[in-house]
């Protein structure tokens, strides 16, 4: 496609359960960011997949949280027994060149 | 220090005004630097790179003090339509590639 597609669109999931976000990055581009954004908040980094590099981790704020890469194409970002704090939009970008959002995923935990 | 401070506003401007926002960043040898605009429940979408030489973009100049470890986004003849919120860019020098972003500073123009 021609832009960076994320699914599903909004998610409302009962805390505890497991979720499971999709990013489709556009094709080509072999860096992938996961960005989390609070209600009024910045962008925070999540993680980073680099081609066939070993991703950085860093931003994922606990091991509830991790991301799959299969390639330089989809990547799947899964949080386990989710809280009430996880509810956010969380963002997808690719790039080289100039780094293009998806229009995010609205994850709400009740 | 955060890494990347900005100013949440809002700058509340009316039509046709000028607005100046800076953005400072604590990473001397950060060596990229964008503006991104998000709208309203809306992604982040790209506005501008920032030069070091500085760079313009019709009523929009972006401006780089590596010295004082600022970038700024300058708005000419603001419009209705540039209401939004402007976010700060930044990636580090030395492997990591990976974007830091400004918590953003919030524009209002009004009629």
């Amino acid at each position: 496609g021609a832009g960076v597609s994320q699914s599903p669109s909004n998610k409302v999931t009962e805390k505890g359960k497991d979720v499971e976000l999709r990013c489709d990055p556009i094709s080509g581009h072999t860096a992938l960011y996961w960005y989390r954004q609070r209600l009024g908040q910045g962008l925070e980094f999540l993680i980073y997949f680099q081609g066939n590099s070993a991703p950085d981790k860093s931003g994922l704020p606990s091991d509830r949280f991790s991301a799959e890469r299969t390639g330089e194409s989809v990547s799947t970002l899964t949080i386990q027994r989710t809280q009430q704090e996880d509810s956010a939009v969380y963002l997808c970008a690719s790039s080289p060149g100039r780094r293009t959002f998806g229009s995010g995923t609205r994850l709400t935990v009740v | 220090r955060k890494e990347v401070e900005q100013d949440p506003g809002p700058f509340n401007v009316p039509e046709g005004a000028t607005v100046a926002f800076n953005c400072t960043y604590s990473n001397s040898a950060s060596q990229s630097f964008f503006w991104y605009r998000q709208d309203c429940r809306k992604e982040p979408k790209l506005l501008m790179s920032v030069y070091s030489s500085g760079n313009e973009d019709g009523r929009f100049t972006a401006q780089l003090n590596r010295a004082s470890q600022y970038i700024s986004l300058l708005i000419r003849d603001s419009k209705l339509s540039d209401s939004a919120t402007y976010l700060c860019v930044v990636i580090p020098s030395g492997g990591s590639y990976i974007p830091t972003f400004g918590r953003g500073t919030s524009l209002i123009v009004h009629p």
